[in-house]
C-alpha cells in the first residue's frame, strides 16, 4: 500500500532563512506527489505537484519542490521563510484518483 | 477561494443522532472525495463518487453513507454518532484524469457531545 511519511513534526525557522519540509514516498510505481498547505480553520490549499519532467517543481507562493528517485523524497523548499507561511502541510501521493496523505508538519516561522 | 462549498461549517450534536454534510464540487468537476481530519488520526480518505458512482471507498464506518446527486453536489450521512465522531469533515472535487490534483472546501466541523 502507499505511503507518505513527514519525518518532523515541526520545523522552525526564522524569517528570512531558507525553509526545508520533508516527505518521502513508498516505491510503487510512478509517483504523483502533492504538497498542501493548511491554515488554521481553513480547508488545504494545494501548492505544487510532481508528475512526470523536471525535478525541480515551482508552485505557488514561492513554494518549489524538488522530487528525488534514489532517495523517494519530494521535499518542499522554499528560499526565504515569511512569517505568513507559518502552517500545517501536507504532503501526499496519488494513486490512481486516491490520495495518501502524510501526517503533516506544523512550519513556524519566528520574526 | 477554492471554488468547493460546504455546508454547515459547524455542527453540534449529541450521540447516536443522524447528521448530514453537504458539498457542491467546483464547477465541471466531476469526481468528489471525502476526508475525515482528526487530531490523532489525521487526514483520512473515506470515499469517493465520481460522476453520481461510487469510485473508491476508504477507511469509511458503516455508519456512514455518502451519495453524489445528478447536479454533483454530495451529501455524507453520519448515524448513532459517537463521541470519536467529531472531528473536520472536508470534502474536496478534482476533474477526472490521474495525477489531478484535487481542490479542498473549508470543511464542516462536527462535534458530537
Amino acid at each position: 500500500a502507499q505511503s507518505v511519511a513527514q519525518p518532523e513534526d515541526q520545523v522552525n525557522v526564522a524569517e528570512g532563512n531558507p525553509l526545508t519540509v520533508k516527505c518521502t514516498y513508498s516505491v510503487s510505481g510512478n509517483p504523483y506527489l502533492f504538497w498542501y498547505v493548511q491554515y488554521p480553520n481553513r480547508g488545504l490549499q494545494f501548492l505544487l505537484k510532481y508528475i512526470t519532467g523536471d525535478n525541480l517543481v515551482k508552485g505557488s507562493y514561492g513554494f518549489e519542490a524538488e522530487f528525488n528517485k534514489s532517495q523517494t523524497s519530494f521535499h518542499l523548499k522554499k528560499p526565504s521563510a515569511l512569517v505568513s507561511d507559518s502552517a500545517l502541510y501536507f504532503c501526499a501521493d496519488a494513486y490512481g484518483q486516491n490520495f495518501v496523505f502524510g501526517p503533516g508538519t506544523r512550519l513556524s516561522v519566528l520574526p | 477561494d477554492s471554488g468547493v462549498t460546504q455546508t454547515p461549517k459547524h455542527l453540534i450534536t449529541a450521540t447516536g443522532q443522524r447528521v448530514t454534510l453537504r458539498c457542491s464540487p467546483r464547477s465541471g468537476d466531476l469526481s468528489v472525495y471525502w476526508y475525515q481530519q482528526s487530531l490523532d488520526q489525521g487526514l483520512q480518505f473515506l470515499i469517493q463518487y465520481y460522476n453520481g458512482e461510487e469510485r473508491a471507498k476508504g477507511n469509511i464506518l458503516e455508519r456512514f453513507s455518502a451519495q453524489q446527486f445528478p447536479d454533483l453536489h454530495s451529501e455524507l450521512n453520519l448515524s448513532s454518532l459517537e463521541l470519536g465522531d467529531s472531528a473536520l469533515y472536508f470534502c474536496a472535487s478534482s476533474v477526472e484524469g490521474q495525477g489531478t490534483e484535487q481542490y479542498f472546501g473549508p470543511g464542516t466541523r462536527l462535534t458530537v457531545t
